[in-house]
């Protein structure tokens, strides 16, 4: 089992380009997360989705989308990339209830210039 | 907005020591778990105690709240180098999200 996987582990932006952050879990979870982490902040949610075929806002949702492909699958977009969104952002998921134990993936490093 | 505030930011001691760490929170919970983060890693859940718990041990790691107190606390006992990390607690705050708080970063050396 591979647990949570993400793709790219970095990426480098130029302001107003697009990317998208994908994430896969192989544990037949029903829910899934979207953090970002900055120094000094902890991990801040940014969307999540607590069943495959839904999807809900968290802390800080402005400027990104997020869409649940399937059970495993849950990417983040970034529309058009903001020097304020150069983060680490971890992928995470749980078997059932959004409150239960949570497996991150290992992160991507997102640079905006 | 934080629900977890863990105190202190930073902490240093040698192996074998015991390092302490602190979590307090705002609102009610149902559960409060603890994470730890290697640097550059992803978070690795540690432990989860419920809201009727007060004590739970997983090894090395012993973890107490006071719900009274809105605190929680880990204690890890016989620190190794490889301890070494940050520490977080998270709590569901009675809403369907966990919230994080800021974390310890605790060094220990060998």
């Amino acid at each position: 089992n591979a647990g949570v996987t993400q793709t790219p582990k970095f990426q480098v932006l130029k302001t107003g380009q697009s990317m998208t952050l994908q994430c896969a879990q192989d544990m037949n979870h029903n829910s899934m997360y979207w953090y970002r982490q900055d120094p000094g902040m902890g991990l801040r949610l940014i969307y999540y989705s607590a069943s495959e075929g839904t999807t809900d806002k968290g802390e800080v949702p402005n400027g990104y989308n997020v869409s649940r492909l399937n059970k495993r699958e849950f990417s983040l977009r970034l529309e058009s990339a903001a020097p304020s969104q150069t983060s680490v952002y971890f992928c995470a998921s749980s078997r059932g209830r959004t409150q239960e134990t949570q497996y991150f993936g290992p992160g991507t490093r997102l640079l905006v210039l | 907005s934080q629900q977890g505030e863990e105190d202190p930011q930073a902490l240093s001691i040698q192996e074998g020591e015991n390092a302490t760490m602190n979590c307090s929170y705002k609102t009610s919970i149902n559960n409060l778990q603890w994470y730890r983060q290697n640097s550059g890693r992803g978070l690795v859940h540690l432990i989860l105690i419920r809201s009727n718990e007060r004590e739970k041990h997983s090894g090395r790691l012993r973890v107490t709240l006071d719900t009274s107190k809105k605190s929680s606390s880990l204690l890890i006992t016989a620190s190794r180098a490889a301890d070494t990390a940050s520490y977080f607690c998270a709590t569901d705050g009675n809403t369907d999200k966990l919230i994080f708080g800021t974390g310890t970063r605790l060094q220990v050396f060998p």
